[in-house]
């Protein structure tokens, strides 16, 4: 079945500690997008790519870095830049072909500091 | 930034009953789609309506669209304990890859 895989489910940083969430897709969509939701929320963009080897800044960017080295894989580092780093991340993907195509998302990763 | 405001916050109704949550935004926008949010989990994409359409269907779905007062509202008939969950509507702009989320409507379907 095709979808959207991120791991781990659950992750927890130690202070000054960098860490990388994983977010991969088999849907050969060629945007992927990451997006940060704190408790009672909805979400922020955080960054998105568009094809391979580009991305761009979302809305709250700053302490997080992303790399899109494969089409299938878009893994965010949330970095010791990011001081209040507890949140649910979603990574999610869409089919550029079309304006109207929806966005599917994975189950997120669940970030609390230690 | 989230332009999208939904209302009402949280929603209790008993199962059978109808449940209409509403998304405000603020932009032009190109279409609005609705997704639904099980605790714990992603988001799945629920219907889309262009800005061009004012009504839409889905099963036991209704979504209308009002351009003028920058509105939407998502009607969920007949409703089962399943449909728990967190609604949010998103926006997405003209030549704009992205999507801007509302705040959400946490609904509640007492057996």
């Amino acid at each position: 079945d095709g979808g959207i895989t991120q791991s781990p489910k659950y992750l927890f940083r130690k202070e000054g500690q960098n860490v990388t969430l994983s977010c991969e897709q088999n849907l050969n969509h060629d945007a992927m997008y990451w997006y940060r939701q704190d408790p009672g929320q909805g979400l922020r963009l955080i960054y998105y790519s568009q094809i391979v080897n580009d991305f761009q800044k979302g809305d709250i960017a700053e302490g997080y870095s992303v790399s899109r080295e494969k089409k299938e894989s878009f893994p965010l580092t949330v970095t010791s830049a990011q001081k209040n780093p507890t949140a649910f991340y979603l990574c999610a993907s869409r089919n550029r072909e079309r304006i109207d195509q929806p966005q599917h998302f994975g189950d997120g990763t669940r970030l609390s500091i230690l | 930034s989230q332009q999208g405001e939904e209302d009402p916050q949280a929603l209790s109704i008993q199962e059978g009953e109808n449940a209409t949550m509403n998304c405000s935004y603020k932009t032009s926008i190109n279409n609005l789609q609705w997704y639904r949010q099980n605790s714990g989990r992603g988001l799945v994409h629920l219907i889309l309506i262009r800005s061009n359409e004012r009504e839409k269907h889905s099963g036991r779905l209704r979504v209308t669209l009002d351009t003028s007062k920058k509105s939407s509202s998502l009607l969920i008939t007949a409703s089962r304990a399943a449909d728990t969950a967190s609604y949010f509507c998103a926006t997405s702009n003209f030549g704009n890859e992205k999507l801007t989320f509302g705040t959400g409507t946490r609904l509640t379907i007492i057996p």
